[in-house]
């Protein structure tokens, strides 16, 4: 199975402050399609994950502009520009490239 | 707008068996794969299952493949998960989530499954 590993694990950062999340695959995610099935979802206190990044760039409806994706190959990043408070919870990659889809561990985003 | 509503988490013994339920609506039930997804409380995702749309073609992690047995009925836009030779390590949130494309658009709000002697 591919294995995602993100980093950091704990990300305490101050309000209006940028934020970055990076997640590393054991294996290139392109698929033979000419896509990269890579995917960042948030999961705030007490709620159901949410899909924010999908195919590594592109944002889902109604999620703001201050989260970015980018990365290629086995190396991805989930970039905030200025953290709200809305923003604590935790924040998961996923690669759905190859079978079976899985996880990264999970970064916990606090607000200092 | 997208709605799934899973049912049926409940507290079991170890060996012992249940069927979880998910409701979908808002969108053709039937043009899309639906997965299982788990979470054990405070703790990662884990994906367990797929099915097609049609529901003739399944897959399964391997830590349940033989134990989980996912179905669906297209004439009532539901999703199901039946569990069995349940152990304490499937104790879980349990999502039913909608596909997009080697992705996971949309996710209901979980029901939770404890096993427990």
């Amino acid at each position: 199975d591919v294995v995602l590993t993100q980093s950091p694990l704990s990300l305490p950062v101050t309000l209006g402050q940028p934020a970055s999340i990076s997640c590393r695959s054991s294996q290139s995610l392109g698929n033979s399609d000419g896509n990269t099935y890579f995917n960042w979802f948030q999961q705030r206190p007490g709620q159901s994950p949410r899909r924010l990044i999908y195919k590594v760039s592109n944002r889902d409806s109604g999620v703001p502009d201050r989260f970015s994706g980018s990365g290629s190959g086995t190396d991805f990043t989930l970039k905030i520009s200025r953290v709200e408070a809305e923003d604590a919870g935790v924040y998961y990659c996923m690669q759905g490239t190859h079978w079976p889809y899985t996880f990264g561990q999970g970064t916990k985003l606090e607000i200092k | 707008e997208v709605q799934l509503v899973e049912s049926g988490g409940v507290v079991v013994q170890p060996g012992g068996s249940l069927r979880l339920s998910c409701a979908a609506s808002g969108f053709i039930f039937h043009d899309y794969f639906m997965h299982w997804v788990r979470q054990v409380p405070g703790k990662g995702l884990e994906w367990v299952s797929l099915i097609s749309g049609d529901g003739g073609a399944t897959y399964y992690a391997d830590s349940v493949r033989g134990r989980f047995t996912i179905s669906r009925d297209n004439t009532k836009n539901s999703l199901y998960l039946q569990l069995s030779s349940l152990r304490t390590e499937d104790t879980a949130l349990y999502y039913c989530a909608k596909d997009a494309t080697h992705s996971l658009d949309h996710w209901g709000q979980g029901t939770l499954v404890t096993v427990s002697s």
